[in-house]
């Protein structure tokens, strides 16, 4: 089945740095997501980009389909986006496979 | 009460017991979806409903039973579990199966 690939899998910011997440997957796919899950559980929707950019505030997403990647940046981090960035590939039907994760910190 | 709401956010049980869980979504969607996330592991699909049929059974023990009576229900009963179903159980809704998933708090289960 398809894989997906997060990198890096851990992450430690000063507040005020940039930083790029990295979803890489290995076959075709109909959409794509990215989530923000916050040190409750909650799986916050951040992007829905199945190719092409979105920009939401200081959060920007980039995928490029044929070359099977996706980018999430983040702009002057605040300690608030602190939690685990999970990018969702879907698939064919309503199969969904979730990216190990890319667990972030930022420090005041 | 809006978007995805789950009940219990908190389930502690035994092997013997059987519990269910709850998820109604205030969306309008036409698919649910749950999820299971265990610690150290991404999150991976047990079943998805589409207009209240299931689509999706990702090879989960029969000890998890799926019941989505309507389109904005869907219940996971559960049964003689074991302690490493100790997880955080998500559900979801779309609009069709290409649409944006949004998700449920979670209800945290415990196994002892």
């Amino acid at each position: 089945g398809i894989q997906v690939e997060q990198s890096p899998p851990d992450l430690i910011l000063q507040e005020g740095a940039n930083s790029t997440l990295r979803c890489n997957f290995s076959d075709s796919v109909n959409n794509l997501q990215w989530f923000h899950q916050n040190p409750w559980g909650q799986l916050i929707n951040l992007f829905y980009i199945p190719s092409g950019t979105k920009q939401n505030g200081r959060l920007s997403a980039t995928t490029v389909a044929t070359e099977r990647y996706s980018l999430l940046y983040i702009s002057s981090s605040q300690t608030t986006d602190s939690g685990v960035y999970f990018c969702a590939v879907h698939t064919g039907g309503f199969k969904t496979i979730f990216g190990a994760g890319t667990r972030l910190f930022v420090k005041a | 009460e809006t978007g995805v709401t789950q009940t219990p956010r908190h389930l502690v049980m035994g092997m013997t017991n059987k519990k269910s869980l709850k998820c109604e979504q205030h969306l309008g969607h036409n698919a649910m979806y749950w999820y299971k996330q265990s610690a150290k592991k991404p999150l991976e699909l047990m079943f998805v409903y589409s207009l209240e049929e299931r689509v999706e059974n990702n090879s989960v023990p029969s000890r998890f039973s799926p019941e989505c009576p309507n389109s904005s229900h869907l219940f996971l009963h559960l049964h003689t579990l074991q302690p490493e179903d100790s997880a955080l159980y998500l559900c979801a809704s779309s609009q069709d199966q290409r649409g944006e998933q949004f998700f449920g708090p979670g209800t945290r289960l415990t196994v002892l």
